[in-house]
């Protein structure tokens, strides 16, 4: 079945650490996108890539970090720059790039301060 | 400033009721508007969607009216089961960036 996996389902993050979220699709979609979801926020943007090697940033980019390199992965570094990193993260990837396009999201990374 | 107003924030109905929720926008430039339900621990899954150049898109028990002029949509749920039970977010798009959300609606279906 095509979707899009995120891994792991729960992290915890030490301070001072970084750590990494992986997003992996097999929908064969250009465009990929991480959004930050905390109580009563909705979802907000963090970054974006609408091709490979490419990569803008969204609403909420700072203390983050992307990278590009295959079509099918986009992962999401959250740095120790990022104060209050406590939150679900979902990752998301549509056909074509724009706003105006269905997004997939996968089924988040939960992820918490030790 | 924000760019879509959801509304109700919670919401409870009885089986077999009409949910109703509602979000408002402020940028014409928007041309898609898409409702998503999203349970405890899973990502949101788009539930229906509806381009401007429609007033009224439905599927199933679930219909989406939109107003231009009014620059609002919302999402009716006809004959409301407790499976629906969940939390729904209108979005926004149409830019070179990703969709904005507004802040969700917990519905409750009472048995």
């Amino acid at each position: 079945d095509g979707g899009i996996t995120q891994s792991p389902k729960y992290l915890f993050r030490k301070e001072g650490q970084n750590v990494t979220l992986s997003c992996e699709q097999n929908l064969n979609h250009d465009a990929m996108y991480w959004y930050r979801q905390d109580p009563g926020q909705g979802l907000r943007l963090i970054y974006y890539s609408q091709i490979v090697n490419d990569f803008q940033k969204g609403d909420i980019a700072e203390g983050y970090s992307v990278s590009r390199e295959k079509k099918e992965s986009f992962p999401l570094t959250v740095t120790s720059a990022q104060k209050n990193p406590t939150a679900f993260y979902l990752c998301a990837s549509s056909n074509l790039a724009g706003g105006n396009q269905p997004q997939h999201f996968g089924d988040g990374t939960r992820l918490s301060i030790l | 400033q924000q760019q879509v107003k959801q509304s109700p924030q919670s919401l409870i109905v009885q089986k077999g009721g009409i949910s109703i929720i509602n979000c408002a926008y402020e940028n014409t430039a928007f041309d898609y508007f898409p409702w998503y339900q999203q349970f405890p621990g899973k990502g949101p899954a788009l539930l229906i969607a509806i381009r401007p150049d429609v007033s009224e898109k439905k599927e199933g028990r679930f219909t989406i009216s939109f107003n231009k002029s009014a620059k609002q949509f919302s999402l009716h749920i006809m004959d409301s089961q407790p499976g629906d039970s969940a939390t729904y977010f209108c979005a926004v798009g149409g830019g070179a960036d990703g969709l904005t959300f507004g802040k969700g609606t917990h519905l409750i279906i009472q048995p």
